[in-house]
């Protein structure tokens, strides 16, 4: 069985400062790891994705993402910040059991709210 | 390319109503996924398809029930609606085990 845990429910930056949002994962084998967007009222876009390759990950909108297995560990970063990175952000893991595929498992989302 | 479409956008049903969402997908995707967004909880899987003519159980299957139709459309039904299915309903689709999934718009439930 695999679990994630987004460390911060909710986190606010200042538009052009850093952000990091913290995810932790549990897994039994080796993942899959994703982070997925949600704006307001709208479905869920793929920032980026982890699947074995190099462990420092590169997706939309200047996000990036590293993983590290000894740390159990995938946190999102960006440089700085735009207004229109105001959304909610899922960290979501995916590990094959050997009993086919049973969907996603996603942490709770972090609210991430940028101050002008 | 639409990607992911789910209809309706919203709707409003009186406990012990049933209704049916519709999904489809034109990517030629292999797997669907039905997903419940409730607030603080994340998205939690209801069923899947890993594909045609195959449905699993996910996370909160009861009170559901779902149909892949062919490779394009996977519909969820709600035979007897109760106010805990109140939540915004999300259909994604794969192209397979270890790809990302690509959500739909979501369908917003009320049940009264």
């Amino acid at each position: 069985a695999q679990s994630v845990t987004q460390l911060d429910s909710h986190v606010s930056v200042s538009e052009g400062t850093p952000v990091l949002l913290r995810c932790n994962y549990s897994s039994s084998y080796s993942p899959s790891l994703f982070w997925y967007v949600q704006h307001p009222n709208k479905g869920l876009q793929l920032l980026l994705k982890y699947t074995s390759a190099a462990t420092l990950v590169k997706g939309i909108n200047g996000f990036e993402a590293e993983f590290k297995k000894s740390e159990t560990s995938f946190h999102l970063t960006k440089p700085s910040a735009h207004m229109s990175d105001a959304a909610e952000y899922f960290c979501v893991v995916r590990s094959y059991s050997g009993g086919g595929a049973d969907g996603l498992t996603f942490g709770k989302g972090t609210h991430l709210i940028i101050q002008p | 390319n639409a990607g992911v479409t789910q209809t309706p956008k919203f709707q409003v049903l009186k406990t012990g109503q049933s209704m049916t969402l519709q999904c489809a997908q034109d990517m030629n995707h292999n797997s669907m996924y039905w997903y419940r967004q409730d607030p603080g909880m994340g998205l939690r899987l209801i069923y899947y398809s890993a594909s045609e003519g195959t449905t699993d159980k996910g996370e909160v299957p009861n009170g559901y029930n779902v149909s892949r139709l062919n490779k394009r459309e996977f519909s969820l039904r709600l035979e007897s609606a109760a106010p805990s299915q109140t939540s915004v309903y999300f259909c994604a689709s794969s192209p397979g085990d270890f790809y990302e999934q690509y959500f739909g718009p979501g369908t917003r439930l009320t049940v009264t």
